[in-house]
């Protein structure tokens, strides 16, 4: 069985400050690991994934995120956050054998100005 | 290049009715996947199609349904409406583990 959880509801920062939004997964092989964004209404977008190679990906609209192999963790990470990065964002894995994405409960990121 | 495209993106419709969504994944992609997203979750695997053939299945029951036609376009099918399958339904398409989604489809049984 693979899953994934987010452990905070919310997060709040402020604009121009570094932002993470924390991700833990489990998986009985390999972890495929995905970050998607969801703004009010609409689908989900994709920022980065993670396969295999550098445990630090680079993704869209400056999104970065850490692969832990020994904490079983993928936060995603932003140096410098703006207003229009408030959405809701979600953690997704699979390990290499599944054919589903298994999602994480979301994040809803609010940038104040 | 078009992305994931998803038809109707409102609907609306009565408990016993039957509804199809439709899907067309983006260009190069040949296998696509359906979630339903409730109000205030994460999306949860409904069924992926390769090929022309359901190649896996969550934990959904048989009143969904899905077809992919040689175009490898999608449709989802939903018998017998109850009121808790009203949803963001999304379509998903995938090559070579990049996984991109449409806008979906909001459903709403009354």
């Amino acid at each position: 069985a693979q899953s994934v959880a987010q452990p905070e509801d919310q997060v709040n920062v402020a604009e121009g400050n570094p932002l993470t939004v924390k991700c833990t997964y489990s998986v009985s092989g390999n972890p495929y690991l995905f970050w998607y964004v969801q703004y009010p209404n609409r689908g989900l977008q994709f920022l980065l994934k993670y396969i295999t190679g550098d445990n630090l990906v680079k993704g869209s609209y400056g999104f970065e995120a850490e692969f832990n192999k020994s904490q079983t963790s993928f936060h995603l990470k932003k140096p410098s956050a703006l207003v229009s990065d408030s959405a809701l964002y979600f953690c997704a894995v699979r390990d290499g054998s599944a054919r589903q994405l298994t999602f994480g409960s979301g994040t809803q990121l609010t940038v104040l100005p | 290049d078009a992305g994931v495209t998803q038809s109707p993106t409102h609907l609306i419709k009565t408990r016993g009715q039957q509804v199809t969504l439709r899907c067309s994944p983006k260009s190069g992609h040949d296998t696509v996947s359906w979630y339903q997203q409730a109000l205030g979750q994460g999306p949860q695997f409904i069924f992926q199609y390769y090929e022309e053939e359901e190649r896996q299945r969550g934990n959904f029951p048989d009143r969904f349904s899905g077809h992919q036609f040689p175009n490898y376009s999608s449709e989802l099918n939903v018998n017998a409406l109850l009121l808790g399958d009203s949803a963001l339904y999304l379509c998903a398409s995938s090559f070579r583990n990049t996984i991109y989604f449409g806008e979906g489809s909001w459903l709403t049984v009354v």
